[in-house]
């Protein structure tokens, strides 16, 4: 049981290039989460996603797009990276609304750094 | 809405100390509250939750947290500070277990 797993575990990007992050999970979750974490402002919310084919902006959503075609993982995507992309980047799960009292389950996070 | 504040980015104890960390939060409905530790250059790691009943909550590594619903507080404690509690300490919370909040953290160092 691996819990949620992060790729890639690091990424340095130049400015304009593209990539994606994929996180995937084991614990038949329905709700995943991105969240990126920059100095001094805690975890901030990009994008969510309550079940397979389901995608919600979060509070920090642009320059990011996502995509959920399985429920085991969830893709985050940076099609034209920007130096204030430069973050640390959080995948979550959690059953949801199906166990409301359940918390979040987080990756090891990546760590992006745009040239 | 909802909201977290955790008082004190950064706190320092002595080795063997109390350990105090404060959270407060803002939620129209009942929450259900969590605390995080995050080592360094890892994920965030459940400490203790509340959902209903008791209020004083027991987590792992010694730490536990008390509901106060009259002062909207959900303050960490440890009655002896270890080396290894060093870390950053997330309080969050929800309320349907769609969204969360999470304060801005607070980084606690462990003095020998």
């Amino acid at each position: 049981n691996a819990g949620v797993t992060q790729t890639p575990k690091f990424r340095v990007l130049k400015t304009g290039q593209s990539m994606t992050l994929l996180c995937a999970q084991d614990m038949n979750h329905e709700y995943m989460y991105w969240y990126r974490q920059d100095p001094g402002m805690g975890l901030r919310l990009i994008h969510y996603s309550v079940g397979e084919g389901t995608t919600a902006k979060g509070e920090v959503p642009d320059g990011y797009n996502v995509s959920r075609l399985k429920k085991q993982n969830f893709l985050l995507g940076l099609e034209s990276a920007a130096p204030s992309q430069t973050s640390v980047y959080f995948c979550a799960s959690s059953y949801g609304r199906r166990q409301r009292n359940s918390p979040l389950h987080f990756g090891n996070g990546t760590r992006l750094t745009v040239t | 809405a909802q909201s977290v504040t955790q008082l004190g980015s950064h706190v320092s104890v002595s080795e063997g100390a109390l350990v105090l960390l404060r959270c407060n939060y803002s939620s129209s409905v009942p929450p259900y509250l969590f605390w995080y530790v995050q080592y360094p250059n890892q994920g965030l790691q459940l400490l203790l939750k509340y959902t209903t009943g008791a209020t004083l909550v027991k987590g792992i590594n010694g730490f536990e947290a008390e509901f106060k619903k009259s002062e909207t507080s959900f303050h960490l404690t440890k009655p002896s500070a270890h080396m290894s509690d060093a870390a950053e300490y997330f309080c969050a919370v929800t309320s349907t277990g769609n969204q969360f909040y999470f304060g801005t953290g607070t980084s606690l160092t462990v003095i020998p």
